[in-house]
């Protein structure tokens, strides 16, 4: 069965400092995807950013990375020059395949961003 | 705004009763999901519909049954309800069945309050 793993149950940056945000997986489908969701304390689940497994280059959107280290099994979220909106709680999520045509995502447990001045 | 909208945002209901939540798709959106979120059980996939039909089940308990109507819409009856089941349930939906690149936007959740 697929597992993603975030060992970080919280994580302190200040503002304008980068933060890496981990998370492995398991799996043994050679084609999966990876993905980042974000939820502020308000509750809503922000999608953020995406890693194929074939992908050659690491995924960039805006202040988030993607370490993708396929032979390592991990997708760690960076996000540079942290603000005090990004406080809020991180998921990892892998799509995992259910019979012929269904699918779903298994997240992570999340870590806890906290951003301060 | 991810496009998915859910309703109600907030219920608070008695154990042993019924209710419905309901999602309503991106425009276009053809899968719709449902998750449950739990402070003991974190973020778990219920059930997952594609153009009205069942595609996958996941930890989806007897008492809880979802449909996709014809306008893709889609609704989650619990029933019996307990304790437990109080949670944050959030509908997503994704453009077809759910490909390796197909990325699911997340409505803003209903959250669940059994008394």
């Amino acid at each position: 069965a697929q597992k993603i793993t975030q060992t970080q149950p919280g994580m302190f940056v200040q503002e304008k400092e980068a933060v890496t945000l981990d998370c492995t997986y398991d799996t043994s489908d050679p084609s999966y995807g990876l993905f980042w969701y974000k939820q502020p304390s308000s509750g809503e689940m922000i999608f953020l950013i995406y890693q194929g497994s074939y992908d050659q280059q690491n995924a960039t959107e805006g202040r988030y990375s993607l370490n993708f280290q396929k032979a390592r099994k991990s997708a760690n979220l960076v996000i540079s020059a942290s603000q005090l909106g990004d406080s809020a709680m991180y998921f990892c999520a892998m799509r995992e395949r259910y019979n012929q045509a269904g699918t779903a995502l298994i997240f992570g447990k999340g870590t806890t961003l906290s951003v301060s001045s | 705004d991810s496009g998915v909208t859910q309703t109600p945002k907030h219920l608070i209901t008695a154990t042993g009763q019924r209710v419905t939540l309901r999602c309503s798709p991106r425009s276009g959106d053809l899968s719709v999901y449902w998750y449950q979120q739990s402070l003991d059980q974190g973020l778990q996939f219920l059930i997952q519909y594609y153009n009205g039909e069942e595609r996958a089940k996941g930890n989806i308990l007897e008492r809880f049954s979802a449909q996709q109507f014809p306008d893709l819409h889609s609704e989650l009856n619990l029933s019996s309800l307990e304790l437990g089941d109080s949670a944050l349930y959030f509908c997503a939906s994704s453009a077809s069945g759910g490909g390796a690149r197909e990325t699911q936007y997340f409505g803003p959740g209903t959250r669940l309050l059994v008394l």
